[in-house]
């Protein structure tokens, strides 16, 4: 695709449940990055792939969260046992190289947790 | 540690009037810095970014921001506003120490035109 793809778009879960988000970087990035970002703030970084290993995962909360990349193109970012706190936009962004160059932003998946 | 700080929550200016969204830095080695902008529903976006050529860096849509370093600052500004500015802005700084690799991002500045 043109653009980094996130599905789904919006996510309505119940406490406690385990979710699932998708990221789908541009073609042939190799650098990807999950962001989370709630009403009124900025993005907060949560873990950058370069390749199919987490180069930097420092940002990731607490053990309930967790994220791969298999094959270094689409990543999932999975949460555990959610907990209404974890409600917020949850932003992918890809870049052709990592460091110092351009990141390209999804639209980000909504997470509600009620 | 890297960190930025956004120094205006909100900023509201008439069309035509001039632009200045404000943002300090603190940063362990040269830093790498960004502006990127986020319309309504609309992902973020790069407007510029400085990564140690040029002080004064021009993005798009005639944003221009200046690397000062005895300052820490990097300013965003846009001689005559646009109705389309109104936006949210970061100002961001890379984190490139040891392994990580991540952009670190203000709080943000939410821009009004008004009319």
């Amino acid at each position: 695709g043109a653009g980094v793809s996130q599905t789904p778009s919006n996510k309505v879960t119940e406490k406690g449940k385990y979710v699932e988000l998708r990221c789908d970087p541009i073609s042939g990035h190799t650098a990807l990055y999950w962001y989370r970002q709630s009403l009124g703030q900025g993005p907060e970084f949560l873990i950058y792939f370069q390749g199919t290993g987490a180069a930097d995962d420092s940002g990731l909360p607490n053990d309930r969260f967790f994220a791969v990349r298999p094959e270094g193109s689409v990543s999932t970012l999975k949460i555990q046992r959610t907990e209404r706190g974890d409600s917020a936009v949850y932003l992918c962004a890809s870049s052709s190289r990592g460091l110092n160059t351009e990141a390209f932003f999804g639209q980000g998946t909504r997470l509600t947790v009620v | 540690a890297q960190s930025v700080t956004q120094l205006d929550s909100h900023v509201s200016v008439s069309e035509g009037t001039p632009v200045l969204l404000r943002c300090n830095y603190s940063s362990s080695y040269s830093p790498s810095l960004f502006w990127y902008v986020q319309h309504p529903n609309k992902g973020l976006q790069l407007l510029l970014k400085y990564t140690s050529a040029a002080t004064l860096v021009k993005g798009i849509n005639g944003f221009e921001a200046e690397f000062k370093k005895s300052e820490t600052s990097f300013h965003l500004t846009k001689p005559s506003a646009h109705m389309s500015d109104a936006a949210e802005y970061f100002c961001v700084v890379g984190n490139y120490g040891g392994s990580q690799g991540n952009l670190i991002f203000g709080k943000g500045t939410k821009l009004s035109v008004k009319p």
